[in-house]
């Protein structure tokens, strides 16, 4: 067990809702990562907090967006979805926030757009 | 832009053999080197990390790598596979000059037949 905590496992919803991922990161953890797997990208790194603030984002849609409250938790929202966005979705953390930081992996948020 | 390879998509091995899985990273200064392993329906978990020192670095469940900086490697080796070790393993990498991220290469998936 990471100490990661994503939820929820599962989600299934059709193309151009919008839904919200949640992430609890280890405790004493203050980096938050997200990223993106799917069969044909792989791992993609798509956003970063530490500490509430924003500190590196990668390969994040513009539909989607994140935020990091003061009790450290993390949200993903993806919206006006595309059946291209159903991919295995990862919350890391981290105790610091540099890419020294060994992450540690939540079990992930399986999405499927229909 | 930086980039990492792990040429062998899928490896066979026999329970009991050596396992070597490869991983090249394209970077001009000694990056930070990671190996993780994903179980199916799991998150990732970090098996080893390489910062500095030791080239030969040793990690959980009887895994090691070893830095060689000629050839941008970081290979992971175990002497002798288990067939709980059947899973997928990614290397990634993190460079300061490519901000607070690791990059991933596209994993490699590991069978082991007894």
């Amino acid at each position: 067990d990471s100490g990661v905590t994503q939820t929820p496992k599962h989600l299934i919803t059709a193309t151009g809702q919008r839904v919200t991922l949640r992430c609890s990161p280890r405790s004493g953890d203050l980096s938050v990562y997200w990223y993106q797997q799917s069969l044909d990208q792989g791992l993609q790194f798509l956003i970063q907090y530490y500490n509430g603030e924003e500190r590196a984002k990668g390969n994040i849609l513009e539909r989607f967006s994140a935020q990091q409250f003061p009790d450290l938790h993390s949200e993903l929202n993806l919206s006006s979805l595309e059946l291209g966005d159903s991919a295995l979705y990862f919350c890391a953390s981290s105790a610091g926030g540099s890419q020294g930081s060994p992450l540690h992996f939540g079990n992930g948020t399986r999405l499927t757009v229909t | 832009a930086q980039s990492v390879t792990q040429p062998d998509i899928h490896i066979t091995v026999s329970e009991g053999a050596s396992l070597e899985l490869r991983c090249n990273y394209s970077y001009g200064a000694t990056p930070y080197l990671f190996w993780y392993v994903q179980s199916p329906g799991q998150g990732l978990q970090l098996l080893l990390k390489y910062f500095s020192g030791d080239t030969l670095v040793q990690g959980i469940k009887g895994f090691e790598a070893e830095f060689k900086r000629s050839q941008s490697s970081f290979n992971l080796r175990k002497p002798s596979v288990h067939w709980s070790d059947a899973a997928e393993y990614f290397c990634a990498v993190g460079a300061p000059e490519y901000g607070n991220k690791l990059v991933f290469g596209a994993g490699t998936i590991l069978r082991v037949k007894s």
